[in-house]
């Protein structure tokens, strides 16, 4: 168990909707990662956050945002969902972001959109 | 703009042999290199690192790496592997500055150990 927590595990949507999947980081992380994991693209970053402001942007779709609250949890939206954001979405979280410290990585959401 | 390529997608092995996974990767600066594990429905777990000096890496599992940098290569080695080694590895790369330190992956070797 690495201590990230991620909700939900599943989610099953049409296209065009919008989801919300939310990642707890472990106790004293400031810093959170978004991943999407797909069989065509491999595992690619999406975005960080360091105690509450992005950092960095990677191959994230405009239709995708983040944020990251006060209590450091953090929510990834999907919206105007396709076929091929069908994906396992991974959170990681890490102590701080001034160095490169290990990556912590929760259990995924495994989203598919039908 | 760094990348990874792992160079075999699946690497079946019989239980008790030797084995390595090739990882070779490209940057135009200096990195940092991980080794990840992901068993099947599960999240990934962090095999190894090398952020510095001594090039021959010590992991979990009994799981080594050596980093090559004339080579530009980081691979993972086991001398005897198990049943339950049997998961997918990821070769990372993490290209360092300021405050972001994403990882980019290869596309992973599947190791599948039979008895």
């Amino acid at each position: 168990d690495s201590g990230v927590t991620q909700t939900p595990k599943h989610l099953i949507t049409a296209t065009g909707q919008r989801v919300t999947l939310r990642c707890s980081p472990r106790s004293g992380d400031l810093s959170v990662y978004w991943y999407q994991q797909s069989l065509d693209q491999g595992l690619q970053f999406l975005i960080q956050y360091y105690n509450g402001e992005e950092r960095a942007k990677g191959n994230i779709l405009e239709r995708f945002s983040a944020q990251q609250f006060p209590d450091l949890h953090s929510e990834l939206n999907l919206s105007s969902l396709e076929l091929g954001d069908s994906a396992l979405y991974f959170c990681a979280s890490s102590l701080m972001a001034g160095g490169p410290e290990t990556q912590y990585f929760g259990p995924g959401t495994r989203l598919l959109v039908l | 703009a760094q990348s990874v390529t792992q160079l075999d997608s699946q690497v079946p092995v019989f239980e008790e042999a030797p084995v390595e996974l090739r990882c070779n990767y490209s940057s135009s600066v200096s990195v940092y290199l991980f080794w990840y594990v992901q068993y099947p429905n599960q999240g990934l777990q962090l095999l190894l690192k090398y952020l510095s000096g001594s090039t021959l890496v010590k992991g979990i599992n009994g799981f080594e790496a050596e980093f090559n940098k004339s080579q530009t290569s980081f691979h993972l080695r086991k001398p005897s592997v198990h049943i339950s080694d049997t998961a997918e590895y990821f070769c990372a790369v993490s290209e360092g500055g300021g405050s972001n330190y994403k990882l980019t992956f290869g596309k992973g070797t599947l190791l599948t150990v039979n008895p």
